[in-house]
This record gives C-alpha cells, structure tokens and sequence, in this order.
C-alpha cells in the first residue's frame, strides 16, 4: 500500500513565524509531489509543485525534496493569519501511471 | 484559461435516493479526470479516474459508479445512496507539461 505520511496538527505559529510542514512517502518510484493548500469547505488548491531534489521558492512558499529520504516540505515564511488552513501532500504514484495519492494534511493556525 | 465546473454545490438526499454529479472542464482538450471523496475531517479518496471517452478505472468497489459520455464531462452517479456515501465530492483533471492536478469547487453531499 503506497501511503503518504503528514503530522495532523495542529501546527500553531505566530503571525511573522515560518512555519514548517513536513511529510514522507513509502513509493520510491515517484517523481512528481506537490502541496495544496484547503480553507475550511473548500476546495484544495495547488500551491506548490517540485519534481526534483532541492528546494524550489515561490513567493513565500519553498517546497524542499529529498528523494534519498523520501521526504517533502514546505517552508511558510512571514505567516499570515490568512494561511491558516490544512495543508496537503501530494505524489503522483510511481510506474508511469496518473494516480495522485494524497496525505491527511496538516492543519496549519497562524496566531495574530 | 482552463475552468473546471461542478454541480450541483450542495446537495441533501435521503437514503436509498439516486444521485447524478456532474464535472465540466473547459479550455482543454482530452484532459484524465478524476472523482474523489472526502470525508469529514478526512483525506482525499480517489474513486474513478478517466484518460478518455468512455474509459473508466474504478480505485474503490461500492455502490458508486462513473461514465464519461463526452471528453470534458464526467459524472458520478449512484443507484441508491448510502448514509457512508455523505462527504464532499471533488472532480480533477490535470494539466500535462510538467503535470499538476487542480480541482473543481466541490459538491457537498448529505444523505439523511
């Protein structure tokens, strides 16, 4: 069973903090990850999307990838109340297929 | 730009009713689509997902059941309802060159 592993949270940061989400998948085959970001009875939202080892920034937002240790992060910096939200992990399965697997997501609260 | 649509946004059913959901995605051409579900408080689960007309791979065995009559429609439907059928009912497609995935607004189903 491929799964993807995230700390449910909540994770509570002071507004202007960075704030850390971490997460880890079994499938060594993937290659495709990402993070969405879901308010509360909405839908999820792509905010970020990393294929290879490193660390990508957009904006506010660096996703880190570390295939060796099959581990995915996201870095908030200068969190905003407006990020308070659950936070989910995303990897495409392995083997060439189209199948997203997603994690539970972490619940994020940025206090102002 | 690509837009996905799903409808209705709420829904209420009593048990043993049908149920027809139906997801639109416009601006794209031959895009895999996708049905998920997610309970309260729950992660995301896949349930069909499609690469073309008429091709449907069902993730889950239940009283659910998905066609795709034309190339950017797909539907999700279901002879009679279950109390475990309530939660929030997703549809996806994705986005080739690097590949992501974005989702529709959501339907949110109660079955009473």
């Amino acid at each position: 069973q491929k799964e993807v592993e995230q700390n449910s949270g909540p994770l509570s940061v002071p507004e202007g903090a960075i704030a850390s989400l971490n997460c880890t998948y079994s499938d060594r085959g993937s290659q495709s990850f990402f993070w969405y970001r879901q308010y509360s009875g909405k839908s999820p939202e792509l905010i970020m999307s990393i294929y290879s080892n490193g660390d990508k920034e957009d904006g506010r937002f660096t996703a880190q990838l570390n295939k060796a240790s099959q581990y995915v992060s996201l870095l908030i910096r200068d969190s905003q109340p407006s990020d308070s939200a659950t936070y989910l992990c995303a990897v495409i399965q392995g083997g060439g297929g189209f199948k997203t697997i997603f994690g539970a997501g972490t619940r994020l609260f940025v206090k102002a | 730009s690509q837009t996905i649509h799903q409808w209705p946004a709420t829904l209420v059913q009593p048990v043993g009713s049908p149920l027809s959901l139906e997801c639109t995605v416009e601006g794209t051409s031959n895009p895999n689509l996708y049905w998920y579900r997610q309970a309260a408080g729950r992660g995301l689960q896949l349930l069909f997902y499609s690469v073309g007309i008429g091709q449907i791979s069902s993730e889950v065995p239940q009283n659910l059941s998905a066609s795709r009559p034309q190339d950017r429609q797909f539907i999700l439907s279901s002879k009679k309802l279950l109390l475990s059928d309530s939660g929030f009912y997703l549809c996806a497609w994705n986005k080739w060159g690097p590949y992501e995935q974005y989702f529709g607004p959501g339907t949110r189903l109660t079955v009473t």
